[in-house]
């Protein structure tokens, strides 16, 4: 299985602050990379498809990129209701596998 | 819109027998895939496996195989999660999502359905 590692595991950040996410994937998974935001008790929101395709209906503050092993979601001008945690997936083969998370925290 | 609506918690014994349902509605319920993904208390998400509704054809991730099935029912647009000789270990949220089969991402998902297995 591709094991995908996300960093950090969670970090702490201001309402109009820019943040970084990273995810790594085991071997090279070309753009098959997809982001995913989940807040306590709902389900995971699809943010990002394609390493960086926007999801219809998300805005344009999400955004991501890379491509091979190494990926990154750049959230912009974060909002109370970015914080959550986020989890990247990848697909290129069987079976799909997740990041662990990087929960986004209110400092 | 596309939903995907599932069955509500459950609160079940060791040994018993579960199924979780997941209705779609909006879109061509045999053109997409469905996945199940589960999530143990405080932890990741793992995938189960798909069913293509079309036909019913799954696959299932090897580390699940034996303990979960899947069936779809296309009469009424819904995907079922089967899971037999329940254990503590296998208490969690389960969710479906829609995809379109291999390297496919994960578009909307289910709220989820709470599992808790106690004696």
């Amino acid at each position: 299985d591709i094991q995908v590692t996300q960093s950090p595991s969670s970090l702490s950040a201001s309402v109009g602050d820019r943040v970084t996410l990273t995810c790594r994937a085991s071997q090279d998974i070309t753009t098959y990379l997809a982001w995913f935001q989940q807040k306590p008790g709902k389900a995971p929101k699809s943010l990002i498809y394609g390493a960086s395709k926007l999801q219809a209906g998300v805005p344009s503050k999400f955004s991501g990129s890379g491509s091979g092993t190494d990926f990154t979601l750049t959230i912009s001008n974060l909002q109370p209701e970015d914080f959550a945690t986020y989890y990247c997936q990848q697909y290129n083969s069987d079976p799909p596998t997740f990041g662990g998370g990087t929960k986004v925290e209110i400092k | 819109e596309v939903q995907l609506v599932q069955s509500g918690a459950e609160m079940k014994k060791p040994g018993e027998s579960l199924r979780i349902s997941c209705k779609a509605s909006g879109y061509n319920f045999t053109t997409f895939w469905i996945s199940w993904v589960r999530q143990m208390p405080g932890r990741g998400l793992e995938w189960l496996g798909r069913i293509d509704p079309i036909d019913s054809y799954t696959k299932y991730n090897p580390s699940f195989e034996g303990h979960v099935t899947f069936s779809a029912d296309k009469s009424i647009n819904t995907a079922y999660l089967h899971l037999s000789s329940l254990r503590a270990s296998d208490s969690a949220v389960y969710y479906c999502a829609r995809g379109s089969g291999l390297r496919s991402w994960f578009d909307p998902w289910g709220q989820g359905s709470p599992v808790t297995v106690s004696s």
